[in-house]
């Protein structure tokens, strides 16, 4: 079954404590992305992938960091989360404009 | 700066009626245009994308794309409880280092059909 996955899909945690939350797809899609989804704001992209190695900043990357050294993964790194963080995060692949969304991930920063 | 803007709603209709869902973006270069639901606590899936302009039919959905006016709609007919959800306007639109697309989302409209 074609599929994108997040890990885990609940997390809470403390400000400054480092998090990785982790996707991965099974599409062999190049593009991945990660967004970020609050009220009334939507959702906005953090950072994105176009390939293996290749990486860029969203319209808001500040205070993440992302990684892609395989084709399938695409993890996002809090190095020090902060209370405004606390955010419904998704992670999603696509072929081409369509993009597949994974089930989300619920991080609250205390 | 690059905009989608939706209506937040939200949007009640009864059941049976049209729902009409409004979007408007305003980079001109933008070339795909998607529509999105989205389900309390779930992720987004796509319903309709549409490329040119016109109407787009697809079941009871029907997208309408106007590239002159900058705005996309999404109609729903015999609208049903169960299309009770967000609705997600989605544009790609050039993004600022010029290098690559990225799918631009407006804030959504809730729509809520009503039994």
């Amino acid at each position: 079954e074609a599929q994108v996955t997040q890990n885990p899909r609940y997390l809470i945690t403390v400000t400054g404590k480092k998090l990785t939350v982790t996707c991965s797809q099974n599409m062999n899609h190049e593009y991945m992305s990660w967004y970020r989804q609050d009220p009334g704001l939507g959702l906005r992209q953090i950072y994105y992938s176009m390939n293996v190695e290749v990486t860029d900043k969203g319209d808001v990357p500040e205070g993440y960091k992302v990684s892609r050294k395989e084709k399938r993964n695409f993890p996002l790194i809090l190095e020090s989360p902060s209370p405004n963080q606390t955010s419904l995060y998704f992670c999603a692949s696509s072929e081409s404009s369509t993009q597949y969304f994974g089930p989300g991930t619920r991080l609250t920063v205390l | 700066q690059k905009e989608v803007e939706q209506n937040s709603g939200p949007l009640s209709v009864p059941e049976g009626a049209i729902a009409s869902l409004n979007c408007t973006y305003s980079d001109r270069g933008s070339q795909s245009f998607f529509w999105y639901r989205q389900y309390s606590g779930k992720s987004p899936e796509l319903i309709m994308s549409i490329y040119s302009n016109g109407d787009k039919e697809d079941g009871r959905f029907t997208a309408q794309l106007n590239k002159a006016s900058q705005y996309v709609s999404l109609l729903i007919r015999d609208s049903q409880p169960s299309d009770s959800a967000t609705y997600l306007c989605a544009v790609n639109m050039i993004s600022f280092s010029g290098s690559a697309r990225q799918l631009t989302f407006g804030s959504g409209t809730q729509l809520t059909v009503l039994p």
